[in-house]
């Protein structure tokens, strides 16, 4: 059974950098899937932040591209995610995710079938 | 980006009666892989998202099947026959044609 755990600091001053790990169990990152994350706003809708492909190919959001870095340590079965230059609005719930794919010449489609539990960043002085 | 809209924001129900969510997209999702790519997940209370049906009409493994999906051109919609307790949350449909991601504004899903 796959598993997925966030970790990493639950609390961030705002023009640093967030930096979060998914640890994941049960499934090797180096058989396949593309690797995600997500965020929550507190009380609002799911945000996709971007995704990670087992040989380190990464797609983003437009919106967060310039801050953000997905990568992938097939060694330790774990991937990561950094933020920079963090802001309040950058308070969130994070989610890790497994996300199945197609992929095909017209680019990647995929969705997310295995989530972690979250882990709740604050970004605050 | 691909705008989802979902209608209701919220609705309650009565157990044991239907439900019913919509969600509208810009684009058409129907893909020339014969793929919609239109999903449905949702979340409980404290936990995190959980996918309910995808391709737009295709029940997840371990889902009951008093849930269902329908899709016609921009139009989707999620069904649900007979609710019961522990179908309380919110409903998110979220569409991958295209990157990013992009999902509805949630539907939360009370009992009576």
């Amino acid at each position: 059974q796959v598993q997925l755990q966030e970790s990493g600091p639950g609390l961030v001053k705002p023009s640093e950098t967030l930096s979060l790990t998914c640890a994941v169990s049960g499934y090797s990152i180096s058989s396949g899937y593309c690797w995600g994350w997500i965020r929550q706003p507190p009380g609002k809708g799911l945000e996709w932040i971007g995704a990670v492909y087992h040989s380190g190919h990464t797609h983003y959001d437009p919106s967060l591209k310039s801050r953000v870095t997905i990568s992938v340590d097939t060694s330790k079965n774990q991937f990561s995610l950094r933020l920079s230059s963090v802001t309040a609005a950058d308070t969130a719930v994070y989610y890790c995710a497994r996300q199945p794919h197609y992929y095909d010449n017209s680019g990647y489609r995929y969705y997310m079938d295995v989530w972690g539990k979250g882990t709740t960043v604050t970004v605050s002085s | 980006d691909i705008v989802m809209t979902q209608t209701p924001l919220s609705l309650s129900v009565t157990p044991g009666q239907p439900a019913s969510i919509s969600c509208k997209s810009t684009q058409s999702l129907l893909h020339s892989d014969g793929r919609t790519y239109l999903y449905w997940y949702l979340q409980r209370p404290g936990q995190p998202p959980q996918v309910l049906i995808y391709e737009a009409s295709k029940l997840f493994s371990g889902v009951p099947d008093r849930f269902s999906g329908s899709a016609s051109g921009t139009d989707f919609t999620l069904k649900i026959s007979r609710v019961e307790a522990e179908d309380v949350g919110v409903y998110y449909c979220m569409q991958s044609i295209q990157l990013p991601l992009t999902f509805g504004q949630g539907t939360r899903l009370d009992i009576k």
